[in-house]
Order: C-alpha cells, then structure tokens, then sequence
C-alpha cells in the first residue's frame, strides 16, 4: 500500500527566503505525486502534480517540486516566500500499480511565513 | 480547472439523526470519487473510494453503515452521516478525480468541504 510521509508539522520562513516542505513516499508501482494548499475552513487547492516527464514540476503561485526516485522524495519549493503563503500543505500519491486508485495524503505540514 | 461543488458547507445537527453530504463535479465525469474525513490538527483520512454504479469501498476501520455513500450518477456522491454523534463532528472533504487519458493522467478536484457539528 502507499503512504507518504511529511516530516515536519511546521516550518518557519522569513517572507523574502527560499522555502522548503519536505516529501517522501513510497509505493509498489510508479506513483503520481501532488501538492495540495489547504487555507483555514477551506478546501484543498491543488498546487502541482508529477505524473512523468521532466522531474522538476512548476505549479501555481510559483512554487515547484522536484521528484528525485532514488530518493523517493518530492519537496515542495519555492524561491522567495510570501506572508500570504502561510497556510496548510499536503503532499499526496496515487500509486499506479493495477487495481490500487487511492490518493493517499500525508499529515499536512504547516508553513508560517514571518513578515 | 474543473470544479468541484460540496454541499452544504456547514451543517449541525442533533445526535441522533442523519445527514447527508453532496459532492457533484460540475463540468466533468468522475466514475471515481473519494471522501475524506479531516481531523482535529489536520491530518486528512481517506474514508472510502466512491465508484459509480457500484459499492463503495471503505478504508479499514471506517463504519460502512454509518457513513453511507451513494454514487448514483457520473457527477454526484453522496455521504450519509446516519445516527450521528457528537464525536462524528469534523470536516468532511470530498474530491473527483478527472481522467485525462493514458498521458494525461489523472488529477483529484477537491470539493470545498463540509464542516458537520453534532450537537
């Protein structure tokens, strides 16, 4: 079964930084991979997939992923942070192997952006 | 993108009863849906995996006959909370995936959620 794993439940960046929200996963066969953006009371907003192709996938607001296999991990990033950044992150897989169509959330990690 | 609507968007209701959540994908077909259950400090549980013209298929330890799931239609599911209690209060959030093809693959819209309170 596929899982995913968030490491970390928060993490602090100083608007104008470089940030990072880590991923990892593991499935049996070749997984899709998603972010998702929660705000408070809302929904979840998708951010940006990998599915196959280049291992570096830009998405919305600027933020970006990259897939790195022999890691198994897909970081979400993004070069210069916002105050309005701060919400609620999720990563999520979908493993392809026949017969399994779940898409599986990790615990959400939540980034702070400091003003 | 394709939009997916959830309703209603808050709900209470006295313990004892039943409540019934909608999820429709507005302009697409999802055969595929899923319910999600989001608890206090976030963490996000798949419930089930709603397949149309069939049953759904729960996650382990989900109650099949308390949290009832209908998808009757190519664009709607439904979530029945029946003889809710109080510790069934949580926000509910339903997604429809969107196939788009051998190499498109495929992508979940997210309903905006349902925050159920059991009073």
């Amino acid at each position: 079964a596929q899982s995913v794993a968030q490491p970390e439940d928060q993490v602090n960046v100083a608007e104008g930084n470089p940030l990072t929200v880590k991923c990892t996963y593991s499935v049996s066969g070749n997984p899709y991979l998603f972010w998702y953006v929660q705000y408070p009371n809302r929904g979840l907003q998708f951010l940006l997939k990998y599915i196959t192709g280049d291992n570096l996938v830009k998405g919305s607001y600027g933020f970006e992923a990259e897939f790195n296999k022999s890691q198994t991990s897909f970081h979400l990033k993004k070069p210069s942070a916002l105050v309005s950044d701060s919400a609620l992150y999720f990563c999520a897989v979908r493993d392809t192997y026949i017969g399994d169509d779940k898409i599986i959330f990790g615990k959400g990690t939540r980034l702070h952006i400091l003003p | 993108g394709a939009v997916v609507s959830q309703h209603p968007s808050r709900v209470i209701c006295k313990s004892g009863t039943s409540v019934k959540i909608e999820c429709r994908s507005l302009d697409f077909q999802a055969t595929t849906m899923f319910w999600y259950r989001q608890f206090p400090k976030k963490s996000l549980m798949l419930m089930a995996t709603s397949n149309e013209g069939s049953k759904a298929t729960y996650e382990q330890g989900v109650e099949k006959d308390k949290f009832l799931i209908n998808h009757a239609s190519l664009t709607l599911s439904t979530l029945t909370v029946t003889s809710a209690h109080p510790e069934d209060s949580s926000f509910y959030i339903c997604s429809a995936r969107l196939d788009r093809g051998l190499y498109g693959g495929t992508e979940a819209f997210f309903g905006q959620g349902t925050r159920l309170t059991v009073v």
